[in-house]
């Protein structure tokens, strides 16, 4: 299996404002994906990170507000930008391993 | 476009009444569909695929591709099943998930 960590577990943050999430593996994987689950809807993938290419988008959502990186094959941050009460969410992030998709424990996030 | 369906937010049963979630999904093409569940204060985890067509904790799911169904079913409930349960599906080898918006199933004793 593939554990999966989160950094921040949650925090509350001013609009306007950015905040970078980050999400590390305990195995080398090649495909990282980031999901946003708004209160009382579903999954939502933002964006697939893989290694060594740039991030690809899902419809509705733009590399100027959520700006990923994938350094290397363990690690991956999300960005979340320019801040509104709208992007208050849970931020995971998943990765495929072994034939199985992993899921992080979630960042909170809240805008006031 | 690829969607999945549950049309239930939340089902309470008894302990050892038979439980099912349903789950519908929109694909055109030849799907992989996942049931997730997350217990309290845990993580997303997967509970089963239909690709493998095995038993996990009790709960089993058949693809009926002429409904269009994934229905999760588990014929004696027991307390510890009482989670929050998502179905989810993948289309061609992107590995994406598409995810329901969830079921809440509380097992009462």
């Amino acid at each position: 299996s593939a554990v999966i960590s989160q950094k921040p577990s949650r925090d509350i943050c001013q609009r306007g404002t950015s905040l970078t999430i980050q999400c590390q593996v305990d195995s080398q994987v090649t495909m990282m994906f980031w999901y946003r689950q708004q209160p009382g809807q579903s999954l939502t993938l933002i964006a697939t990170a893989n290694q060594g290419s740039e991030a690809t988008y899902e419809s509705g959502f733009v590399i100027d507000k959520f700006p990923i990186s994938r350094p290397n094959l363990t690690f991956s941050t999300l960005t979340v930008s320019n801040m509104s009460p709208e992007d208050s969410s849970i931020y995971l992030c998943s990765v495929f391993y072994t034939d199985t998709q992993y899921f992080g424990p979630g960042t909170r996030l809240t805008v006031l | 476009a690829q969607r999945v369906t549950q049309p239930e937010k939340l089902l309470s049963v008894f302990k050892g009444a038979p439980v099912e979630l349903k789950c519908n999904y929109s694909y055109s093409g030849s799907p992989e569909l996942f049931w997730y569940v997350q217990y309290s204060r845990q993580r997303l985890q997967l509970l089963l695929r239909h690709i493998s067509r095995e038993s996990i904790k009790g709960f089993t799911a058949d693809l009926n591709k002429g409904e269009t169904s994934f229905h999760l079913k588990k014929p004696f409930a027991q307390e510890e099943d009482s989670a929050m349960y998502y179905c989810a599906l993948s289309g061609g080898s992107n590995y994406k998930l598409t995810f329901g918006k969830g079921t809440l199933l509380t097992v009462n004793p």
